[in-house]
């Protein structure tokens, strides 16, 4: 099945500095990739829909010039957090779905567990 | 603005029970309910339901979807420990053009 890859699975970076989070899909182009925020014991919050060769569109209250997502080539989507603060701290989900198939279903990165200390 | 509300929001039961856990949506354009189930990390797919009335079963986990009433449910018989998680329902509307979440239902087994 369509597998989405998320890189790295858990950062510990100092308050102040940038981190860059990977999601890759595998064996599928995904010209629409989503970036989400679970906070813990919450469901997932929608924070981007990544789209391939253009502009990130930002749900209501996302700082786009906090979190600048990148959509580069059909197989990658980057989240950055810039100038990351404890408060963004959090745990961070890519998804994408697979265009071949008639169906809806989203494949989920791993997941990144981001700590700002 | 599309919303997608479950229940209970937790749920703690014995090894061998049987629960159903109940997903409802309001959308516009609805195209198919999904369901997963999150442990540590990311959600994992357990379901997706487009049809009423047809139910889609894997093991002990079954799932059905009514579109006139706009719900779903998804019953686990004979509950194992392992099957303590999060489970999410998320609708894809044509309009959104993605996943809406609802707030998940945290199932705890005990043995």
């Amino acid at each position: 099945g369509a597998v989405v890859s998320q890189h790295p699975s858990w950062v510990i970076c100092k308050s102040g500095t940038s981190v860059k989070i990977e999601c890759r899909s595998l064996d599928f182009q995904a010209t629409t990739m989503f970036w989400y925020r679970q906070f813990p014991k919450q469901s997932l919050m929608l924070m981007a829909t990544s789209n391939e060769g253009s502009k990130a569109t930002y749900e209501q209250g996302v700082e786009k010039d906090k979190f600048l997502i990148n959509h580069a080539s059909l197989t990658l989507s980057t989240l950055t957090v810039t100038s990351a603060h404890p408060e963004d701290s959090s745990f961070y989900i890519c998804s994408a779905r697979d265009p071949r198939g008639a169906n809806t279903e989203a494949f989920f990165g791993q997941g990144t567990r981001l700590t700002v200390v | 603005e599309d919303k997608v509300v479950q229940s209970p929001l937790s749920l703690v039961v014995h090894e061998g029970d049987t629960v159903t856990l109940n997903c409802s949506y309001e959308v516009t354009n609805f195209r198919s309910l999904l369901w997963y189930k999150q442990e540590k990390k990311a959600p994992t797919f357990l379901f997706m339901l487009t049809s009423s009335g047809i139910e889609k079963k894997s093991g002990r986990l079954s799932s059905i979807l009514d579109k006139k009433e706009l719900f779903s449910i998804l019953n686990i018989t004979a509950t194992q420990t392992g099957d303590s998680a999060v489970y999410l329902c998320a609708v894809f509307s044509g309009s959104a053009r993605q996943l809406t979440f609802g707030s998940g239902t945290q199932l705890t087994v005990l043995p």
